[in-house]
């Protein structure tokens, strides 16, 4: 069974400083992987996706992120944040089978201080 | 035009009753899913449907169950309801399976 390990619960960052937001995952057999993103009280938002191919993925508002194999981590960057980049962050897997069920991960507040 | 859209996004009932979350999408996706996530924001999968076949998360209560009137809607329906279940609820879909998930705005359950 896959799983996926978001090891900061909450983030901290100055505007325009760099962050690292770091993920996780387990599975036996190759994955899909997604960086989403929830403002508060709203839906959930694709970042970006990792399906094949380069394992540097560039998604929508300047964020990125990089796919590991040999270290089964997805983790996610954005060179300078803002204060709109205030939410919460979620990492996901899907072994791409038969129901696509995501697995998230526990999420990661990212705060940002003006 | 809201591409996954939910109703109502507010829901307060009472322990016991029966209630039901409509979802539709308009984005001419064959997939779709429902997940729960808890008050410490914890996302779960609860189902995942298309017309082919229904994917149950076996760690779902089984007074839950969705109905799919067409290939647009997916409605998730709740019996006897219970505290617990107190969650936001989201619906997604996709194209295929393997694609990703596009969420609609969610659904507060409150359960007094």
């Amino acid at each position: 069974a896959q799983s996926v390990t978001q090891l900061d619960s909450q983030v901290p960052v100055f505007e325009e400083a760099p962050v690292e937001l770091r993920c996780n995952y387990s599975s036996s057999v190759s994955v899909y992987l997604f960086w989403y993103v929830q403002y508060p009280n709203q839906g959930l938002q694709l970042l970006l996706k990792y399906l094949s191919g380069s394992t540097l993925v560039k998604g929508i508002n300047g964020f990125e992120a990089e796919f590991n194999k040999s270290q089964t981590s997805f983790h996610l960057r954005k060179p300078s944040v803002h204060i709109s980049d205030t939410a919460e962050y979620f990492c996901a897997v899907s072994e791409g089978n038969a129901g696509n069920m995501l697995t998230f991960g526990g999420g990661t507040r990212l705060m940002v201080k003006p | 035009d809201t591409a996954v859209s939910q109703t109502p996004k507010y829901l307060v009932t009472q322990m016991g009753n029966d209630k039901s979350i409509k979802c539709e999408q308009n984005l001419g996706h064959d997939t779709m899913y429902w997940y729960k996530q808890d008050s410490k924001k914890f996302l779960k999968i609860m189902f995942s449907y298309n017309n082919k076949e229904l994917i149950i998360n076996e760690t779902v209560p089984n007074r839950f169950s969705p109905k799919s009137p067409d290939k647009a809607h997916l409605n998730l329906h709740i019996n006897s309801l219970e505290l617990g279940d107190s969650a936001v609820y989201f619906c997604a879909s996709s194209q295929e399976w393997a694609y990703e998930q596009y969420f609609g705005p969610g659904t507060r359950l409150t359960v007094t």
